[in-house]
């Protein structure tokens, strides 16, 4: 248990469907981020939010849009997805943007 | 942030310790190593990191070369639970410091 949780654990969605993932810490951190990790692959960073604010969008497409509402929560939403897009979803927060990153449990998402 | 080598995979007899190289030969002065694992389709555990001293937890220990080109986790004592990937990772500690993840060493624990 490291004080990050992630809803839903699995999802399957088809291509038309929007849906959401949501990550919540319950450590005080102030830094929270998104990665991809897709089969046999390294983990991928995808979106760094500081203090509620993004500082980061590494070159993720439109189809994924993030939303920090407060330093504890973090969503993901998702539309009009491709089945490449199925993958491991993982959250993850650190005090400051530079310090010890903690991560949630991740959501496995299959994409129809 | 330098790159890392490690072995793609390692067993190691439950009880005995787990010794997991990694090298950083192009390591700054500023980068500090970290070792996460992640144990099958779950999310990556953070273990230990370091600067230049060893260093100890809980979890393992962290051994660093004095020119600081290379490390040793040590798992002193392994468990079954102990199975995952580990991954050794180089980065700044800083404002833009990423975490970057390579392929790891998966570590296999038998009975």
């Amino acid at each position: 248990e490291t004080g990050v949780t992630q809803t839903p654990r699995h999802l399957v969605m088809g291509m038309t469907n929007k849906k959401s993932l949501k990550c919540e810490q319950h450590l005080g951190h102030n830094a929270m981020y998104w990665y991809k990790q897709s089969a046999k692959k390294p983990l991928e960073l995808m979106f760094v939010y500081n203090f509620k604010e993004q500082t980061e969008n590494n070159s993720v497409p439109s189809r994924f849009s993030p939303e920090c509402p407060n330093s504890s929560h973090l969503f993901l939403h998702l539309h009009t997805l491709q089945p490449e897009d199925s993958a491991l979803y993982l959250c993850a927060s650190s005090q400051d943007r530079g310090d010890t990153q903690y991560f949630g449990p991740g959501t496995r998402l299959t994409v129809l | 942030d330098a790159k890392t080598t490690q072995p793609p995979s390692m067993d190691c007899a439950e009880g005995r310790a787990a010794n997991l190289p990694c090298n950083h030969s192009t390591i700054s002065g500023n980068e500090y190593v970290y070792w996460y694992r992640q144990i099958h389709s779950q999310g990556p555990q953070y273990i230990i990191h370091g600067l230049k001293n060893n260093e100890t937890n809980e979890m393992a220990s962290l051994i660093i070369t004095e020119d600081r080109k290379s490390s040793t986790l040590i798992l002193p004592h392994a468990t079954l639970r102990d199975t995952a990937v580990y991954y050794c990772i180089v980065r700044v500690v800083d404002s833009w410091g990423k975490l970057q993840f390579g392929a790891g060493t998966q570590v296999v624990v038998t009975p």
